[in-house]
């Protein structure tokens, strides 16, 4: 059963503290990404990386790290320095190859929310 | 600049068309995509034009490219109570793998 999924589905942050969010692919796709979500936005890029142990900064990576150490993962991080962190995040994945490669797939989504 | 804008809403009676519309900014677009979302979870890809194309319908779908107005379509046949949901427009830009998503029509449907 291919997909994207991501854990946990909700997620509870102290202040001061870092939390990271998983976002996993079995699709064999080489890029992936992370979007934010804020209520009745469109979504806004953190972070992309097109291939393994690389990855760019999107339009608001500000407070927030990522790793890619592994096709198939691709983890974020909200760092204590994201200072309005509560939000959607979306997690998705391209690069299946033929027409349409950069077509993205979305994963579930995490909602992240400030105690 | 990149920008792509949408309606913030539609309303329509079950049984009727909907026509969902999207204007965007780059002319240098490879792919335009329309994804639909439910409350509390990801977004669901409904259907893609590459940008050459005039159109495609895919069953109940049919997308519309004026590339001329830099404004696209989606129209939804016989509209479903289950079709209620927030439907994005985004356009992806040349070789850059990046999306520009529009912040999203919220379609409801009206039994």
């Amino acid at each position: 059963d291919g997909g994207i999924t991501q854990s946990p589905k909700y997620l509870f942050r102290k202040e001061g503290q870092n939390v990271t969010l998983s976002c996993e692919q079995n699709l064999n796709h080489d890029a992936m990404y992370w979007y934010r979500q804020d209520p009745g936005q469109g979504l806004r890029l953190i972070y992309y990386s097109q291939i393994v142990n690389d990855f760019q900064k999107g339009d608001i990576a500000e407070g927030y790290s990522v790793s890619r150490e592994k096709k198939e993962s691709f983890p974020l991080t909200v760092t204590s320095a994201q200072k309005n962190p509560t939000a959607f995040y979306l997690c998705a994945s391209s690069g299946g190859g033929g027409q349409g490669e950069e077509t993205q797939y979305f994963g579930p989504g995490t909602r992240l929310l400030v105690l | 600049g990149e920008d792509v804008e949408q309606s913030l809403f539609l309303s329509v009676r079950e049984g009727d068309s909907s026509v969902i519309n999207c204007t965007y900014t780059d002319s240098s677009s490879t792919y335009l995509y329309w994804y639909k979302q439910e409350p509390g979870a990801g977004l669901q890809l409904l259907t893609y034009i590459f940008s050459n194309m005039d159109m495609k319908q895919d069953q109940r779908l049919t997308v519309l490219l004026n590339k001329k107005d830099k404004h696209l379509s989606l129209r939804i046949a016989d509209t479903q109570t289950g079709d209620s949901a927030i439907y994005f427009c985004a356009e992806s830009m040349d070789s850059s793998y990046k999306l520009i998503f529009g912040s999203g029509t919220r379609l409801l449907v009206r039994p």
